[in-house]
């Protein structure tokens, strides 16, 4: 049973353009969201994250958005570099902290020059 | 500071036999956290160790798979017997007490002929 979804495997963006990343949860008891970057053959790298008490959560470039009653949040990039071509990985996880996280199957980002 | 270490980087065992990775993680985090990620897929929890103990090991697939963490250092993953379905990619992660970022390892790549 999926809990955490990245309906795209993979997604083409131009350089300097925006890209767009999008995540499903279906627990509402997931409270903490995260964004992690991952390049081949290294481990996943944090990259942003945002509590449920907020809708938005913005660091340099990347900006996180959560919709909860929709149950979905996005990573959109602006704007993007090539240096940005990974596998991005939305995680959630519970409130209380130092909890597992729960991962979706990863989107495969490409930065075309 | 440095990272979370993982050894081996690759294994390559045959049905049946023995494997033990090895998981240092940052040093000061309490949180020790694995994880596999199979074939492609979503990255799943398998355990998680506050210190030496173990705080949830929900996500161990059988009992074929053991893990330790003595002295609440560093960690140790053992396969007996290992199977083909156990080919996938270990990652370890750490974090601080009651932290929601964990840090991720190089992951040790596992593969079962």
């Amino acid at each position: 049973d999926q809990q955490v979804k990245q309906n795209s495997p993979s997604l083409s963006v131009q350089e300097g353009r925006i890209s767009i990343l999008n995540c499903d949860y279906t627990n509402s008891m997931f409270d903490y969201f995260l964004w992690y970057k991952k390049y081949p053959a290294e481990g996943p790298t944090f990259l942003i994250s945002i509590s449920s008490i907020k809708d938005k959560n913005e660091d340099g470039r990347f900006t996180v958005f959560l919709n909860k009653s929709a149950k979905h949040l996005s990573l959109h990039i602006v704007p993007s570099q090539p240096g940005d071509s990974a596998v991005y990985f939305c995680a959630a996880t519970y409130i209380q902290g130092a909890q597992k996280l729960v991962f979706g199957q990863g989107t495969r980002l490409t930065i075309n020059p | 500071e440095a990272g979370v270490t993982q050894f081996p980087s690759h294994s390559v065992i045959e049905k049946g036999q023995t494997v033990t990775l090895r998981c240092d993680p940052i040093s000061g985090h309490d949180n020790l956290y694995w994880y596999r990620r199979v074939m492609g897929k979503e990255i799943k929890f398998l355990l998680h160790f506050v210190k030496e103990s173990k705080q949830d090991e929900s996500g161990m697939p059988n009992n074929r798979f053991l893990a330790e963490r003595t002295g609440g250092t560093y960690s140790t993953l053992k396969v007996q017997p290992a199977e083909l379905e156990d080919s996938g990619v270990y990652f370890c992660a750490s974090s601080r007490l009651s932290a929601y970022e964990q840090y991720f390892g190089p992951g040790t790549r596992l593969t079962v002929t």
